[in-house]
C-alpha cells in the first residue's frame, strides 16, 4: 500500500525567501506524481504534473523534481510572497490502478 | 465555466437522513473521482469512474456510501442512513484519459448532527 509522507508539516518563512517542500513515498512504481495547493475552506489547485519518466517540471516560480529511485520529490519555491500562503499537498498516482494518494501536506505561511 | 463543479456548496443534515452530492466535471473528460477530507484524516480516495469501465468502488467507507455517473458526465454520491463520522468535505475531481492530471471541484462541505 502507497504511503505519502511530507516534511514538514508547517513552515513560517519571511516573504522573498527560498524554500523547499518535502515529499516522499514508500512504493516507487508510481505513474505520476502531482503537487497541489489548498486554500482554506477551497478546493485543490493543481500546481505541476509530474510524469513517471521526468525528472522535474517547472511552472513560474515553482519547480518540481521527481526521484523515483529514492522515493522522494521536492517542490521549490522561489521568491516567496504572502500570496503563496497555503497548504501544499503532494499526491501519488500509482501505476496500474486509478487513485491519488495524497500526503498530509505541509502549511506554508509566507510573512511580510 | 470550465472547472469541476460541485453542489451543494454546503450541507447540514441530521443523524440518519440520506444525502446526495453532486458533481460535474469538465466537458470532455473521461475520468471522475470522489475523495472526502477530514480533520485527522487527510484526503481518502473513494470512487473512480473511468468512461464506461467498471467503477473503483474500494475506497468507499461502508455500504451506506454509493455513487453513479449518468451519460458518462455527471455523478451523485449518496450516503443512506448518514452517521456523525461522515462530516467531512467531499471533493470531486475530473481527468482526461491521455494525462491523467486531476482537477478538483470546490468541495462539499457535509455536517451531520
Amino acid at each position: 500500500k502507497q504511503e505519502v509522507t511530507q516534511i514538514p508539516a508547517a513552515l513560517s518563512v519571511p516573504e522573498g525567501e527560498n524554500l523547499v517542500l518535502n515529499c516522499s513515498f514508500t512504493d516507487s512504481a508510481i505513474y505520476n506524481l502531482q503537487w497541489f495547493r489548498q486554500d482554506p475552506g477551497k478546493g485543490l489547485t493543481s500546481l505541476l504534473l509530474i510524469q513517471s519518466s521526468q525528472r522535474e517540471q517547472t511552472s513560474g516560480r515553482l519547480n518540481a523534481s521527481l526521484d523515483k529511485s529514492s522515493g522522494r520529490s521536492t517542490l521549490y519555491i522561489a521568491a516567496s510572497q504572502p500570496g503563496d500562503s497555503a497548504t501544499y499537498l503532494c499526491a501519488a498516482r500509482e501505476t496500474s490502478g486509478s487513485r491519488l494518494t495524497f500526503g498530509e501536506g505541509t502549511q506554508l505561511t509566507v510573512n511580510p | 465555466g470550465a472547472g469541476v463543479s460541485q453542489s451543494p456548496s454546503n450541507k447540514v443534515t441530521e443523524k440518519g437522513k440520506d444525502v446526495e452530492l453532486r458533481c460535474d466535471p469538465i466537458s470532455g473528460h473521461t475520468a471522475l473521482y470522489w475523495y472526502r477530507q477530514s480533520l485527522g484524516q487527510g484526503l481518502e480516495f473513494l470512487i473512480y469512474f473511468q468512461g464506461n469501465s467498471a467503477p473503483d468502488k474500494s475506497g468507499l467507507p461502508s455500504d451506506r456510501f454509493s455513487a453513479e455517473r449518468t451519460g458518462g458526465s455527471v455523478s451523485t454520491l449518496t450516503i443512506q442512513r448518514t452517521q456523525q463520522e461522515d462530516s467531512a468535505v467531499y471533493l470531486c475531481a475530473s481527468s482526461s484519459d491521455r494525462v491523467y492530471e486531476q482537477y478538483f471541484g470546490p468541495g462539499t462541505r457535509l455536517t451531520v448532527t
